[in-house]
């Protein structure tokens, strides 16, 4: 079965670009039948869906969030990315990629947390 | 924007009790209404989807029910692994999805 897992530096600086990676395995993140998503959760919190892209490389992205999120797919390295620009300290958070059937997050990496601070 | 509101935000039970939990959207949102289990430091899990239907998996004492604005998630004898925190999460107005707040099941 299909698992993912996070991967990216725990500390970012204030006004920088947060990257983080997806790493999919147990299945082709090409094979169609899922879209790939990033939540956040900042800790004590609840959740916060960032955005999805498909293997076609089209993209949904949170509105309050749109300006600033870029993601995309590297299907040869079965792997998907989150890009968050000039963050700030409510960027932190814990960063979890999915894979989505029917708007559902179904299957969730462990999450990573990133840390906004100088 | 759809907004989902979870009551209570925190519950204590004991185990074998049988326990709700309310989500209500603010729009009619169909039957496009998901719930998550979290424990603490983990990644969510699916529960229940499209209202009432189990996930592959996940024990029968969990059920949902319901459509429109209103949805419950009710287990039917707590267990001491039910102990976590639950979420709702509307998958009607795509592409955005979004969550309740969370409730917090506590053991009394």
């Amino acid at each position: 079965q299909v698992q993912l897992q996070e991967s990216g530096p725990g500390l970012v600086k204030p006004s920088q670009t947060l990257s983080l990676t997806c790493t999919v395995s147990g299945g082709s993140i090409s094979s169609g039948s899922y879209y790939w998503s990033w939540i956040r959760q900042p800790a004590g919190k609840g959740l916060e869906w960032i955005g999805r892209i498909y293997t076609s490389g089209s993209t949904n992205y949170n509105p309050s969030l749109k300006s600033r999120v870029t993601i995309s797919v590297d299907t040869s390295k079965n792997q998907f990315s989150l890009k968050l620009s000039s963050v700030t300290a409510a960027d932190t958070a814990v960063y979890y990629c999915a894979s989505e059937i029917a708007a559902r997050p179904i299957r969730w990496g462990q999450g990573t947390l990133v840390t906004v601070s100088s | 924007d759809i907004q989902m509101t979870q009551s209570p935000s925190s519950l204590s039970a004991s185990v074998g009790d049988r326990v709700t939990i309310t989500c209500r959207a603010s729009q009619s949102i169909s039957s496009y209404l998901n719930w998550y289990q979290q424990k603490p430091g983990k990644a969510p899990k699916l529960l229940i989807y499209a209202a009432s239907s189990l996930q592959s998996g996940v024990p029968s004492r969990f059920s949902g029910s319901g459509s429109g604005t209103d949805f419950t998630l009710t287990i039917s004898s707590l267990q001491p692994e039910d102990f976590a925190t639950y979420y709702c999460q509307q998958s009607y107005s795509t592409p955005s999805i979004t969550f309740g707040q969370g409730t917090r099941l506590e053991i009394k």
